[in-house]
């Protein structure tokens, strides 16, 4: 089955922690995307990357940090430096670099 | 900054009616304009429209955008309780050289009765 996966569905974590949420895709697209939705709020864009070993802020990439080694797999973390890091984090991908058409189920992380 | 306002914010009607959701937007650099049916978690795309005055159709849906007005309008005809979930209207344009974005409205949560 292709598609995009996230782990874990659920995620707790005390403040201060550094937490990283995982994104995985085979779907063989060259674009990747995470966002953050809060409640009442839009889906908000924290980093993409058009290629492997390449990425881009953005409109809330403070806090946060990304890598893209693969293309597979575009993790995100959150560190300790972002001031409120409750949320549901989507990730998504696109066959290219122009729209984001395919989301990953989610992650909820609750900072305790 | 870019903008994309949906409206109305949330909606309830009765199965068999039909609902018409707005998404109005101020972008630099406009590319597409979509259609995203949030329901529990993940976003599934739904219409992407390019040009004004061509109607996307699936099913009972049907999507059109007025590039010149700078909105678009999703109608759902012979609502169904299926059809509820929260439908997300996003802008793609373009960021900065060849980089792209998409920004998302804030949603119109449908609530169908049956």
């Amino acid at each position: 089955d292709g598609g995009i996966t996230q782990s874990p569905k659920y995620l707790f974590r005390k403040e201060g922690q550094n937490v990283t949420l995982s994104c995985e895709q085979n779907l063989n697209h060259d674009a990747m995307y995470w966002y953050r939705q809060d409640p009442g709020q839009g889906l908000r864009l924290i980093y993409y990357s058009q290629i492997v070993n390449d990425f881009q802020k953005g409109d809330i990439a403070e806090g946060y940090s990304v890598s893209r080694e693969k293309k597979e797999s575009f993790p995100l973390t959150v560190t300790s430096a972002q001031k409120n890091p409750t949320a549901f984090y989507l990730c998504a991908s696109s066959a290219d670099r122009h729209v984001a058409q395919y989301f990953g189920p989610g992650t909820r992380l609750t900072v305790l | 900054e870019d903008k994309v306002v949906q409206s109305p914010l949330s909606l309830v009607v009765h199965e068999g009616d039909t609902v018409t959701l707005n998404c109005s937007y101020e972008v630099t650099n406009f590319r597409s304009l979509l259609w995203y049916k949030q329901e529990k978690k993940a976003p599934t795309f739904l219409f992407m429209l390019t040009s004004s005055g061509i109607e996307k159709k699936s099913g009972r849906l049907s999507s059109i955008l007025d590039k010149k007005e700078l909105f678009s309008i999703l109608n759902i005809t012979a609502t169904q309780t299926g059809d509820s979930a929260v439908y997300l209207c996003a802008v793609e344009s373009r960021s900065g050289g060849s980089n792209y974005k998409l920004t998302f409205g804030k949603g119109t949560l449908l609530t169908v009765n049956p």
